[in-house]
């Protein structure tokens, strides 16, 4: 596609359950990211992702946040047993393998999830 | 203590104002800044990237950097209302680097 696109664009969900958001790349994009924008702060990086590997996921905040991608295409950030603090606004960015830090990035407008 | 700071607004200028916006950095190890603009319910879009110390321009949009100080700014000449937006500061450590460190954003109205 065009941009980047991710779905739902909103969520709300009851605290415990799970959640599946889904990341759809620029096509041939092979790097793509994980963000996360909580109200009144800075995104946070989550995961990145290089083909379908993942070899940086240290900004998971916990075990209850899992990620996957299928080769160099949709991506999928779970995130089970949902708490209030979850409550954010989840991007996507894809880039040209990992030139992201001389601003290759494309942003999808997001997942805003909100856990109640 | 964050590693970029941001002040978060809001800010509210006049149309045709030039505006300021600043961010200062802890870490002497980045080495790439950028700037980018989020429209309200949008993704971030990539205004401006720098490497060195100094200026780069671009249309009514000027990148500062100053190193030594760890602080950098965004100017906005001639400010129109369809420049209201937040706009986040953002950097790395280095070309390859597989995550951008975010400052908060600054919400900014242009008000015509």
């Amino acid at each position: 596609g065009a941009g980047v696109s991710q779905s739902p664009s909103n969520k709300v969900t009851e605290k415990g359950k799970d959640v599946e958001l889904r990341c759809d790349p620029i096509s041939g994009h092979t790097a793509l990211y994980w963000y996360r924008q909580r109200l009144g702060q800075g995104l946070e990086f989550l995961i990145y992702f290089q083909g379908n590997s993942a070899p940086d996921k240290s900004g998971l905040p916990s075990d209850r946040f899992s990620a996957e991608r299928t080769g160099e295409s949709v991506s999928t950030l779970t995130i089970q047993r949902t708490q209030q603090e979850d409550s954010a606004v989840y991007l996507c960015a894809s880039s040209f393998r990992g030139v992201g830090a001389l601003g290759g990035y494309t942003f999808g407008s997001g997942t805003r999830l909100t856990v109640v | 203590q964050k590693e970029v700071e941001q002040d978060p607004g809001p800010l509210s200028v006049p149309e045709g104002a030039i505006v300021s916006l600043n961010c200062t950095y802890s870490n002497s190890a980045f080495q790439y800044f950028m700037w980018y603009r989020q429209y309200s319910r949008k993704g971030p879009e990539l205004l401006m990237y720098t490497y060195s110390s100094g200026n780069k321009e671009d249309g009514r949009f000027t990148a500062q950097v100053d190193k030594s100080s760890k602080y950098i700014s965004l100017f906005i000449r001639d400010s129109q209302p369809s420049d209201s937006a937040t706009y986040l500061c953002a950097m790395s450590r280095a070309t390859g680097a597989n995550n951008l460190f975010f400052g908060t954003g600054t919400r900014l109205t242009v008000i015509p």
